[in-house]
């Protein structure tokens, strides 16, 4: 029962551009969602998160933006660089439930 | 602070056999949790233990077993192993429970390969 979707397994941007990672969720009861960013043969390491309560979360580069209504979130990276050519996963839990999903990922490359 | 360690980081087992790998988590963390990595279907969580107890548990089969010492180091085992069970695994260590808020780190992983 896969909860957490990231529908596009890759994405390709220019260097300099905007790359946008999109996630969808089925599950109305998720409360707090987070970002991963996975380089090859390194375990995935944190990248930004959001709570329920917000619509909107920035630091630096990264901005993730959630839509509850629409079960969606995306992370937005601005200017996208070649190093943040990784896997990104996104991921869902609720503060009641220890169980946190992940989606598939979506391989982001970045070209100089 | 030394990171998530992970042993062994490549295991190559045969169908049948079981194993049993190993995570040691930052110090002073309490929470850690598996996950079973695949190609399409990312990362599937199996179980989480925090002060020695499982407190919850994903959709694998009973194969899939784990526990936690008294200084927090948890051993994943998986008996009777089956070719599809070759993945990459995973383990997160936080603070307090991860599905709590608790920001994971996790190690680099184990790749195991079954024949």
């Amino acid at each position: 029962d896969q909860q957490v979707k990231q529908n596009s397994p890759s994405l390709s941007v220019q260097e300099g551009r905007i790359s946008i990672l999109n996630c969808d969720y089925t599950n109305s009861m998720f409360d707090y969602f987070l970002w991963y960013k996975k380089y090859p043969a390194e375990g995935p390491t944190f990248l930004i998160s959001i709570s329920s309560i917000k619509d909107k979360n920035e630091d630096g580069r990264f901005t993730v933006f959630l839509n509850k209504s629409a079960k969606h979130l995306s992370l937005h990276i601005v200017p996208s660089q070649p190093g943040d050519s990784a896997v990104y996963f996104c991921a869902a839990s609720t503060y009641n439930n220890n169980d946190m999903r992940f989606g598939a990922g979506t391989r982001l490359t970045v070209k100089p | 602070k030394a990171g998530v360690t992970q042993t062994p980081r490549y295991l190559i087992k045969t169908r049948g056999q079981q194993v049993t790998l190993s995570c040691s988590p930052i110090s002073g963390h309490r929470s850690v949790s598996w996950y079973q990595q695949t190609p399409g279907q990312g990362l599937q969580f199996l179980f989480e233990y925090f002060s020695e107890t499982q407190r919850n548990k994903g959709n694998f089969p009973g194969r899939f077993s784990g526990r936690q010492f008294s200084n927090s180091r948890s051993e994943m085992n998986v008996s009777t192993l089956e070719l599809g069970d070759s993945a990459l695994y995973l383990c997160a260590s936080s603070l307090a429970l991860a599905g709590g808020g608790d920001t994971q780190y996790f190690g680099p992983g184990t790749r195991l390969t079954v024949l």
